[in-house]
C-alpha cells in the first residue's frame, strides 16, 4: 500500500480559478512530518511547505494554503487565483522515523496545468 | 546564499558504462541524500550521507554507491548501467542537528542520466 496517495495525476484549470490539491497519507506512527514540494519543468524541487503532526493549524501563505487533518490523513493544498506561473507538478511526501532518521517518501505527484 | 548545486546536468551513457554524478550541499548543510526519479513518478530514495557515512539506504541495488568528502559534497556512482537506470537524478542537502534528523530536505535542480 502506498504511503502516500495524490489521487489526482493531473489538474488542468484556466487562470484565476482555485484548485486543491488532494493528499492522503498512511503512517502508525505518531511523530510525523508531512512536505509539500513543486517541480516545474526545469526539474528541481522546490519546498513549500513543511508541517509536523503535532501542528493541526492550518496554513496560509499568499496564494497558497494547507488544510491538515489527522482524522482523515490528509494534508491537502489550494491555490487560489490560480495563475500561468503555478503549472508544475506537486509532489506531496510523508517523513516518518526510521533508524534515527527522517527519509521523505513522496506520493506520485499531480500535474497541474493553468491555461491563460 | 548558494543552493544546492548538481553537475553534470546532462549525461548520455551506454549499456555496461559506470557514471558519477556529483553534489554540492546547501551552504550550511552536512547531509546529503540522493533520488533517483523516473519519469511520471515521485522520487526514489537510494541512499543518505552524513558524516561521511552511509547512514540509510533505500531499496536499491549494489550497483549504486556513494560517498561524502569532508566539506559535505557527495558523488553518486551507479555501475554496469542498465537502460532502466534512465532518469533524473536528484540530490537534496539538509542539517543533522543531534537529536533532531527530520530537518527539511532542499533539491538541487538535478542530473538527466539517459542510457542508450
Amino acid at each position: 500500500a502506498q504511503k502516500v496517495t495524490q489521487a489526482q495525476t493531473e489538474i488542468s484549470v484556466v487562470e484565476k480559478e482555485d484548485v486543491t490539491l488532494d493528499c492522503v497519507y498512511e503512517t502508525r506512527d505518531t511523530t510525523y512530518y508531512l512536505f509539500w514540494y513543486k517541480q516545474p519543468p526545469s526539474g528541481e524541487l522546490v519546498f513549500l511547505i513543511r508541517r509536523n503532526s503535532f501542528d493541526e493549524q492550518n496554513e496560509i501563505s499568499g496564494r497558497y494554503s494547507w488544510n491538515f487533518q489527522k482524522s482523515t490523513s490528509s494534508f491537502n493544498f489550494t491555490i487560489t487565483a490560480s495563475q500561468v506561473v503555478d503549472s508544475a507538478v506537486y509532489f506531496c511526501a510523508l517523513s516518518e522515523p526510521a533508524r534515527g532518521s527522517y527519509i521523505p517518501t513522496f506520493g506520485r505527484g499531480t500535474s497541474l496545468i493553468v491555461h491563460p | 546564499d548558494a543552493g544546492v548545486t548538481q553537475s553534470p546536468t546532462h549525461l548520455i551513457k551506454t549499456r555496461g558504462q559506470q557514471v558519477t554524478l556529483r553534489c554540492s550541499p546547501k551552504s550550511g548543510h552536512d547531509t546529503v541524500s540522493w533520488y533517483q526519479q523516473a519519469l511520471g513518478q515521485g522520487p526514489q530514495f537510494i541512499f543518505q550521507y552524513y558524516e561521511e557515512e552511509e547512514r540509510q539506504r533505500g531499496n536499491f541495488p549494489d550497483r549504486f554507491s556513494g560517498h561524502q568528502f569532508p566539506n559535505y559534497s557527495s558523488e553518486l556512482n551507479v555501475n554496469a548501467l542498465l537502460l532502466g537506470d534512465s532518469a533524473l537524478y536528484l540530490c537534496a542537502s539538509s542539517l543533522s542537528r543531534q537529536g533532531r534528523l527530520a530537518d527539511t530536505q532542499y533539491f538541487g535542480p538535478g542530473t538527466r542520466l539517459t542510457v542508450l
